[in-house]
């Protein structure tokens, strides 16, 4: 099974300040035949089901503004929020579907204002 | 639009059965697994299990096989998840979530259903 991990569990960030969340997993998401990591992002707030941010590691979901962005490869995964905004407030999860039809999440990562 | 409805919340007692539904629209059913997701009172999301409505193909977590059962009627565009017998740790909000992509082609999820909160309490 592929482990993922998030860091930090927390943080609290200044309004306009970025936030980076870090996401690990156990072995690489990285399918060699199409250079894909089979890595989503999903942003939860409170009360609502989760939302799709970013797939492929750093394809923003239509509609997601542009201060998501998404970056890493092989195992080791970032989201950042470039100027955090007060709805930017949520639970932020990473998910790997290479082992699709096995998935796993991570633990999520909470984004509050500092 | 695609979208996924979900069931209505649920009061039940340890030992009774429940069966939970997610209902498909805005696109072919038959064609794109639903898979259900719980989580647990202030708790993360955890992968329940996978089916494929074209031929009830059902696929789950190790951490859930034996413990729930997924099934479809393509027939009403629906997606199921059933307990024989529930305990109080069921107690969980549960959301259905399509697969972004045909089959089981590895993709992630989207859309999400609206859950279904599911309280198990004597």
């Amino acid at each position: 099974d592929i482990v993922m991990t998030q860091s930090p569990d927390s943080l609290a960030v200044s309004l306009g300040e970025k936030a980076t969340i870090n996401c690990k997993s156990s072995q690489s998401v990285l399918y060699s035949s199409n250079n894909k990591n089979y890595l989503a992002w999903y942003q939860q707030k409170p009360g609502q089901p989760p939302k799709l941010l970013i797939y492929w590691a750093s394809t923003r979901e239509s509609g997601v503004p542009d201060r998501f962005s998404g970056s890493g490869s092989g195992t080791d995964f970032t989201l950042t929020i470039s100027s955090l905004q007060a709805e930017d407030v949520a639970v932020y999860y990473c998910q790997q579907y290479y082992s699709s039809p096995l998935f796993t999440f991570g633990p999520g990562t909470k984004v509050d204002i500092k | 639009e695609v979208q996924l409805v979900q069931s209505g919340a649920e009061v039940k007692k340890p030992g009774e059965s429940l069966k939970i539904s997610c209902k498909g629209s805005g696109y072919s059913f038959t064609n794109y697994c639903i898979a259900w997701v719980r989580q647990m009172p202030g708790k993360g999301l955890e992968w329940m299990g996978i089916i494929y409505p074209g031929d009830s193909d059902a696929r789950y977590s190790p951490s859930f096989q034996g413990q729930v059962t997924i099934s479809a009627d393509k027939s009403i565009s629906t997606a199921y998840l059933q307990w024989s017998s529930l305990k109080a740790s069921d107690t969980a909000m549960y959301y259905c979530a399509r697969l972004w992509g045909p089959a089981m082609v590895p993709n992630w999820f989207d859309p999400w259903g609206q859950g279904t909160l599911v309280t198990v309490s004597s």
